[in-house]
């Protein structure tokens, strides 16, 4: 089944624990990305990649990396994570310009 | 002005109803545009993309108007199972990456 796994689907964690959010798609995609979406705000882009070893900061930015080390997978991290990274987080890919994001699951972060 | 605007809701239809949302965009050259749907908490699905013509899925139709910058949404014969939001999407023109940029959605209740 074509698909994007992200995990987890929750976690709890503390004040600067670091921690990753992994997401693999099995579709050949190029394109893949990284949403938060909170109240109101909708869905804001955190990084994007358009290849394996080509990333680019998206609209919020600050305090996340990623890595795109294999076609595959795009892992998001929090090295120091704080309570704004309270949010609901999409992993995404797509096959080109013209297509629409298929996404993952969600992750549901709480940093307390 | 935001890129993509959409009016939040809620809008509250009884069944059978025929409701239209529209979004509208700020890019005159924007590529490509979709309609997603996203559940409570769930993640955005893939409902249709738009066409310069328009097009049709069930009771679905998706139109665009370049000259006034807006994408719309009917829905026929609305059903409780309808009920979710509805987040429009344009894809910015080519040139490097082709930023894909959410609206922050329009609610839909269908009432029995």
């Amino acid at each position: 089944e074509a698909q994007v796994t992200q995990n987890p689907r929750y976690l709890i964690t503390v004040t600067g624990k670091k921690l990753t959010v992994t997401c693999s798609q099995n579709m050949n995609h190029e394109y893949m990305s990284w949403y938060r979406q909170d109240p109101g705000l909708g869905l804001r882009q955190i990084y994007y990649s358009m290849n394996v070893e080509v990333t680019d900061k998206g609209d919020v930015p600050e305090g996340y990396k990623v890595s795109r080390k294999e076609k595959r997978n795009f892992p998001l991290i929090l090295e120091s994570p704080s309570p704004n990274q309270t949010s609901l987080y999409f992993c995404a890919s797509r096959t080109g310009s013209n297509y629409g994001y298929t996404f993952g699951s969600g992750t549901r972060l709480t940093v307390v | 002005r935001k890129e993509v605007e959409q009016d939040p809701g809620p809008f509250n239809v009884p069944e059978g109803a025929t409701v239209a949302f529209n979004c509208t965009y700020s890019n005159s050259a924007s590529q490509s545009f979709f309609w997603y749907r996203q559940d409570c908490r769930k993640e955005p699905k893939l409902l249709m993309s738009v066409y310069s013509s328009g097009n049709e899925d069930g009771r679905f139709t998706a139109q665009l108007n370049r000259a006034s910058q807006y994408i719309s949404l009917l829905i026929r014969d609305s059903k409780l199972s309808d009920s979710a939001t509805y987040l429009c999407v344009v894809i910015k023109p080519p040139g490097g990456y082709q930023k894909v940029t959410f609206g922050t959605g329009t609610k839909l209740q269908v009432i029995p």
